[in-house]
């Protein structure tokens, strides 16, 4: 069955340093979502593509998180500089342009920053 | 966004029926009723969704009250891996796909 690919599972980090993930979603979803997820909270969305286009980013904090997808497959989340306050997990799900109420989810990277 | 109200945990015993509230008295017309459920170290998944009418597939049962301002996912038999945090969220149609807000939902323990 076909999966959401994330990497690295874990990264842990000094704040004021750079730190980037990976998401490769199921082929042919149009859809991609980054997600952050705060101990005992739900996800909350960062970020979302329709292709290469992000079509929702009012949640990123745009002063030091960046996103791009640039050939509408895979896409990379970038924040620098880290800061305490970003240790979280950071999902990524995509969904089908057709079947578009079910998202499916990676199994997240677990940033800590020291 | 509609808001969903849902108890923070849950508790039943393996085999017998589950049945997770949610209310969602501000829902609008065209909003859907979405279930997702977060097994422990991994992403969301999805369980199920409907609109109106209730609705079921091999994971479980939704049952939506008629004047939609509640519903209950329904675990016709729990296991262990049942055990997780449970989402219900609403979402109206969207040109692009749906945008999820989730909650802190519903965290069920299965005993056994």
């Amino acid at each position: 069955e076909a999966e959401v690919a994330q990497s690295p599972r874990y990264k842990i980090t000094e704040k004021s340093q750079a730190v980037a993930f990976w998401c490769d979603p199921i082929s042919g979803h149009a859809t991609l979502y980054w997600y952050r997820q705060i101990l005992g909270q739900g996800p909350e969305l960062l970020v979302q593509f329709q292709d290469e286009s992000v079509v929702d980013d009012s949640q990123l904090p745009k002063d030091r998180f960046s996103a791009e997808r640039l050939k509408g497959v895979d896409s990379t989340l970038k924040i620098q500089p880290a800061e305490l306050g970003d240790s979280a997990m950071y999902l990524c799900a995509s969904s089908h342009r057709v079947s578009k109420n079910i998202q499916y989810f990676g199994a997240g990277t677990r940033l800590s920053v020291l | 966004d509609a808001k969903t109200t849902q108890p923070n945990s849950m508790e039943s015993n393996e085999e017998e029926p589950v049945h997770l509230p949610c209310n969602h008295s501000t829902i609008s017309g065209t909003d859907y009723i979405h279930w997702y459920r977060q097994l422990p170290s991994q992403g969301p998944e999805y369980v199920i969704h409907g609109l109106t009418s209730n609705v079921n597939n091999r994971m479980a049962s939704l049952a939506i009250a008629e004047d939609r301002k509640s519903s209950t996912l329904i675990l016709h038999r729990a296991t262990l891996r049942d055990a997780a945090v449970y989402y219900c969220i609403l979402n109206g149609p969207d040109h692009y796909g749906q945008n999820f807000v989730f909650g802190p939902g519903t965290r069920l323990s299965v005993l056994p």
